[in-house]
């Protein structure tokens, strides 16, 4: 069955970098595209950027300069490095497989930006 | 970018009621439109695609129209368990979500 994951550290300090990792099972990245979403605490869904199944990457523009998208298909896995955090950062970051729409999601991962 | 502007931010009504939520892009985004429910503590869940594509699962009283800037979710009879947050998303240029509708019970 389909199935993603995603892991990485709960605490990062403002300035570092954040690097998160979208495990996946059940389909093949080069067969479908995996986007990242964020959600800070009690707010609304925040698209970051996508890694399209031909590797071919696209980013929101209001985050393009801090963020990079990558994976490895052999090990069926995304990544998502961010630099430069913030407080306003902190959220709950989900990786969701798209077919049509965002059709299987993580369960999310919580990031917070702390010192 | 294109802006997508969700109303109302918040809606009361009573269980059976067909409720309305309302989505409007800032540009023509023809049928790139897709809806999602949040419940809370949840990931979100894929109710309709391309404005009006039911996703696989969901109950038929949840429906979708609308085309280039207007759209519209529908839930024809309100269930307990639709008490949620939803959110509008357009794909045609870039990728943005609305703020989304929080739905409650009256």
């Amino acid at each position: 069955q389909v199935q993603l994951k995603e892991s990485g550290p709960g605490l990062v300090q403002p300035s570092q970098t954040l690097s998160l990792t979208c495990t996946v099972s059940g389909f093949s990245l080069m067969d479908y595209s995996v986007h990242w979403v964020r959600q800070p605490p009690g707010k609304g869904l925040e698209w970051m950027g996508r890694m399209k199944y031909d590797g071919d990457t696209y980013y929101n523009s209001a985050l393009k300069s801090r963020l990079s998208i990558s994976r490895d298909t052999s090990k069926s896995q995304v990544f998502l490095k961010m630099n430069s955090l913030q407080t306003e950062d902190t959220a709950i970051y989900y990786c969701t497989r798209e077919y049509w729409g965002f059709d299987y999601w993580g369960q999310g991962v919580m990031v917070t930006v702390s010192s | 970018d294109i802006q997508m502007t969700q109303s109302p931010s918040l809606l009361s009504a009573s269980v059976g009621d067909r409720v309305t939520l309302s989505c409007k892009a800032s540009q023509n985004i023809y049928k790139y439109l897709n809806w999602y429910q949040q419940k809370l503590g949840e990931a979100p869940k894929l109710l309709i695609y391309y404005t009006n594509s039911l996703q696989t699962g969901i109950p038929s009283r949840f429906s979708g129209s609308g085309s280039g800037t207007d759209f519209t979710l529908t839930i024809s009879s309100l269930q307990p368990e639709d008490v949620a947050t939803y959110y509008c998303y357009q794909y045609n240029s870039g990728n943005t979500f609305g703020a989304g509708t929080k739905l409650e019970l009256k």
